[in-house]
């Protein structure tokens, strides 16, 4: 079965703070995405990644791959309010389409 | 730049009736997503479609169907309105024949069914 996990689903964190959300799939797979939601929004692209070993940093966000491990994270570095949101990873696992974990929905309190 | 266009934004219908969305993908790109995300839930794979042919389905019910037209646009139908069938309706778009490709999403349809 493809299947994508992430953990945590929820998290509360202050601002300043870092922390990591992490992105399991099943099967193997080099491509994986990671997205931005706002309540009611659409799914807004941030990081693409499409080897083992990819990082790729944008502002307070960073993500990398390890396919051998079938893991990626998106890590976030002295958080802010803006970036609260639920974040969600997808994985092509080959067969055109993406199935996505089930979100990290992030809340920053100042 | 260009993005999907999904319309409409906001729909309200009531059980039995049918709905129609529609999905306008970034021009040149051969593949149309259509995904359906309940509230508090992640996006659920309906149907994809390349090159106007229907490529994939997910867990679409039988009370819906999709096509792709000559103009890449496509079209959700959906037949027997459920409760259950309120939810956020994204449509992506990508081009698979390109290298890195990914997929963009329109800005969804909210369907409330009553």
């Amino acid at each position: 079965e493809l299947k994508v996990e992430q953990n945590p689903l929820f998290l509360s964190m202050q601002e300043g703070k870092n922390y990591t959300i992490y992105c399991n799939y099943s099967t193997t797979s080099d491509r994986l995405y990671w997205y931005r939601q706002d309540p009611g929004k659409s799914l807004e692209s941030l990081f693409v990644l499409l080897s083992n070993g990819a990082v790729k940093q944008e502002g307070r966000l960073m993500a990398s791959l390890d396919t051998k491990a079938r893991l990626s994270t998106l890590h976030i570095t002295a958080a802010v309010h803006d970036l609260s949101a639920t974040y969600f990873c997808a994985v092509d696992f080959g067969n055109e389409k993406l199935t996505f974990g089930t979100g990290t929905r992030l809340t920053i309190i100042p | 730049a260009a993005g999907v266009i999904q319309s409409p934004r906001h729909l309200i219908k009531e059980k039995r009736e049918t709905a129609t969305l529609k999905c306008y993908p970034i021009p040149r790109h051969d593949t149309v997503y259509w995904y359906q995300q309940g509230p508090g839930q992640d996006p659920q794979f309906l149907i994809s479609f390349y090159e106007k042919m229907q490529s994939d389905k997910g867990s679409i019910p039988d009370r819906f169907s999709a096509q792709q037209f000559s103009d890449y646009h496509s079209e959700l139908n959906m037949s027997s309105l459920e409760l259950g069938d309120s939810a956020l309706y994204f449509c992506a778009s990508s081009n698979l024949g390109q290298l890195n490709t990914e997929a963009f999403f329109g800005q969804g349809t909210r369907l409330t069914v009553v």
